[in-house]
């Protein structure tokens, strides 16, 4: 069954100081990882898709990475409307849910001022 | 990408009761999925909605408790059936455009 966990369950980080988020899974065949960011009371909101080990994708200070077991999601120099949980969700390559995501519990980041 | 409505925001009921939430999309898709997102925990597919076609149900989800339909490929509706305090989640609506999910704001459910 697939498995997705992320780490660590809470950061706190002050302005400036930059970091990075895990998250790792095990599926049978990746279609895509996902990586989103949702604030409190609201829809998650897309950030990154990867595809295959080795890739990259960068949003302002966001930049995600993928490996055959596990993601990265470097946050360079947050700001305080950084703060949000992010999430991680993987999607399998076959089976009859194609487009089912799984999702992690999120990590709850903290940006002091 | 999308830009994805849900109706309510939210909503108190009572136990025994049913709630519709409806879920509106900007652009034709192919398919509209349905999470839930229970305190405390990550979100959880319910079900995924083709048009014309009956929806999926995830393992642990049945048809008489989240009926969902789908009459045409901007809408969506769930209902949550005979509802229990259980029941109390955020209830979310998605989509997918280009290999990409958006979701939906979401409609945070209280049963009492």
């Amino acid at each position: 069954e697939d498995q997705v966990t992320q780490s660590p369950e809470a950061l706190r980080l002050q302005e400036g100081e930059s970091s990075s988020l895990n998250c790792s899974y095990t599926v049978s065949g990746l279609r895509g990882l996902f990586w989103y960011r949702q604030d409190p009371g609201k829809g998650p909101e897309f950030l990154f898709t990867l595809y295959s080990a080795g890739e990259e994708k960068e949003k302002e200070r966001l930049k995600a990475t993928l490996t055959k077991k596990e993601s990265f999601l470097h946050i360079t120099a947050p700001k305080p409307e950084d703060s949000a949980t992010y999430l991680c969700a993987v999607q399998e390559r076959s089976g009859g849910s194609n487009y089912k995501l799984t999702f992690g519990k999120g990590t709850l980041l903290t940006v002091n001022p | 990408s999308a830009v994805i409505s849900q109706k309510p925001s939210r909503d108190i009921c009572q136990r025994g009761t049913s709630l519709t939430i409806q879920c509106q999309v900007d652009s034709q898709v192919t398919m509209m999925f349905w999470y839930r997102q229970q305190p405390g925990q990550s979100l959880t597919l319910i079900a995924t909605a083709n048009q014309g076609s009956e929806a999926t149900y995830e393992s642990g989800f049945v048809i008489d408790k989240f009926p969902i339909s789908r009459p045409n490929l901007t809408f969506s509706t769930l209902t949550v059936s005979n509802m229990s305090p259980e029941d109390s989640s955020i209830y979310l609506c998605s989509v997918e455009v280009s290999y990409e999910q958006y979701f939906g704001p979401g409609t945070r459910l209280t049963v009492t």
